[in-house]
């Protein structure tokens, strides 16, 4: 358990369906992340939120739609994904970028399936 | 683009010293050295950093060369849960935000 919490484990959904990924982080940090692991790729940064501001978006399709209620909760919001989007999509959080050390909590992670 | 390599893969016997070697030859001054690991199906977990000194925790511990151009995360006495993809980063703390992984090093623990 590392106080990030993702929902749901998984989700296979059809190109034309919308839906949404959650996630909580009961740690007290200000920041929070959306990353995207394809099979055999490194994990790629997706979006940045700090205190509850966007400050990264890393040329993401616009059919990939965070929302950021508070700094405990992070939300993906997906409409008319590709199969190619398929993938493990892993929320992580930190204290802020105002700290040293920073280090990124992940959560387990929302395996995707698109058909 | 990852500022590290690090072989694909490496084993290491059960209860033996794991050393994982990374290069980061065009590391900046203002750039601190990484490791996260991630098990099979989980997210990444921190394991340790360090800018120009050696450090140690309970997990582990990281040798940074004098020229800071390469670095060796050590795990004392490997177990199976170990196991797990391995990676080193290079980190600005004027960014601490910019997490960029690159592909890792696949460490094996065999029994």
């Amino acid at each position: 358990e590392t106080g990030v919490t993702q929902t749901p484990r998984h989700l296979v959904m059809g190109m034309t369906n919308k839906k949404s990924l959650k996630c909580e982080q009961h740690l007290g940090h200000n920041a929070m992340y959306w990353y995207k692991q394809s099979a055999k790729k490194p994990l790629e940064l997706m979006f940045v939120y700090n205190f509850k501001e966007q400050t990264e978006n890393n040329s993401v399709p616009s059919r990939f739609s965070p929302e950021c209620p508070n700094s405990s909760h992070l939300f993906l919001h997906l409409h008319t994904l590709q199969p190619e989007d398929s993938a493990l999509y892993l929320c992580a959080s930190s204290q802020g970028p105002q700290t040293s050390v920073d280090e990124q909590f992940f959560g387990p992670g929302t395996r995707l399936t698109v058909l | 683009d990852a500022k590290t390599t690090q072989p694909p893969s490496m084993d290491c016997a059960e209860g033996r010293a794991a050393n994982l070697p990374c290069n980061h030859s065009t590391i900046s001054g203002n750039e601190y050295v990484y490791w996260y690991r991630q098990i099979h199906s989980q997210g990444p977990q921190y394991i340790i950093h360090g800018l120009k000194n050696n450090e140690t925790n309970e997990m582990a511990s990281l040798i940074i060369t004098e020229d800071r151009k390469s670095s060796t995360l050590i795990l004392p006495h490997a177990t199976l849960r170990d196991t797990a993809v391995y990676y080193c980063i290079v980190r600005s703390y004027l960014r601490t935000d910019k997490l960029i992984f690159g592909t890792g090093t696949r460490l094996q623990v065999f029994p």
